[in-house]
């Protein structure tokens, strides 16, 4: 099975400061890579998927942006943040079935 | 836009009662996940059933899946307080990989 890296687990930002949000992949080669965000009590938002190396497809216009430099690393990204791009980050990989998630990266922007 | 939407959004059972949670999705499917997610952690997988498909059992999870109704339920049998959870289904809506997901039914089962 995968195993999905991801950190840091909780992130305090200030407005305005930039971010980069890290994720990488063990146990699979190709995987299909998604950063989703999800605010409190609600459901999982699709930020961005990737079906391979540099091809991102971005799901909301927003003040984020991805990239997939290697295979198995996903990074997550802004120049500068918004109060709104709080919430909690997870990064998920899966090939074709089940998705394997990631623990999370709780990002505060204050 | 949000694939699939789960009722209801809170469910409150005693232990040994069944729970039984329900998705609705738009577009045509490949297959239809459900997943768990303990708060404030990951995601973690518990059944998929495919398209073709009309039901799957796993231990104490049954689903089923309606694609003329697109609708799919997840019925888990004589919950226990480990069960207390949030559940989200999830579509692979043949859309080259993309993985839409519910806004998921808050699980609380009392001892």
């Amino acid at each position: 099975s995968q195993t999905i890296h991801q950190w840091p687990a909780t992130l305090v930002q200030p407005v305005g400061s930039p971010l980069s949000l890290e994720c990488t992949v063990e146990g699979t080669s190709n995987p299909n890579l998604y950063w989703y965000r999800q605010a409190a009590g609600r459901g999982l938002q699709l930020l961005f998927y990737s079906v391979g190396i540099g091809q991102i497809s971005s799901e909301v216009p927003q003040n984020l942006s991805a990239s997939r430099p290697q295979d198995r690393q996903f990074i997550l990204s802004s120049k500068k943040l918004l109060l709104s791009d709080s919430g909690f980050y997870l990064c998920a990989s899966s090939i074709r079935t089940e998705a394997f998630f990631g623990q999370g990266t709780r990002l505060t922007v204050v | 836009s949000q694939q699939g939407e789960e009722d209801p959004q809170a469910l409150s059972i005693q232990e040994g009662e069944n729970a039984t949670m329900n998705c609705s999705y738009k577009t045509s499917i490949n297959n239809l996940q459900w997943y768990r997610q303990n708060s404030g952690r990951g995601l973690v997988h518990l059944i998929l059933i495919r398209s073709n498909e009309r039901e799957k059992h796993s231990g104490r999870l049954r689903v089923t899946l309606d694609t003329s109704k697109k609708s799919s339920s997840l019925l888990i049998t004589a919950s226990r307080a480990a069960d207390t959870a949030s559940y989200f289904c999830a579509t692979d809506a043949n859309q080259g990989g993309k993985l839409i997901f519910g806004q998921g039914t808050e699980l609380s089962v009392k001892p």
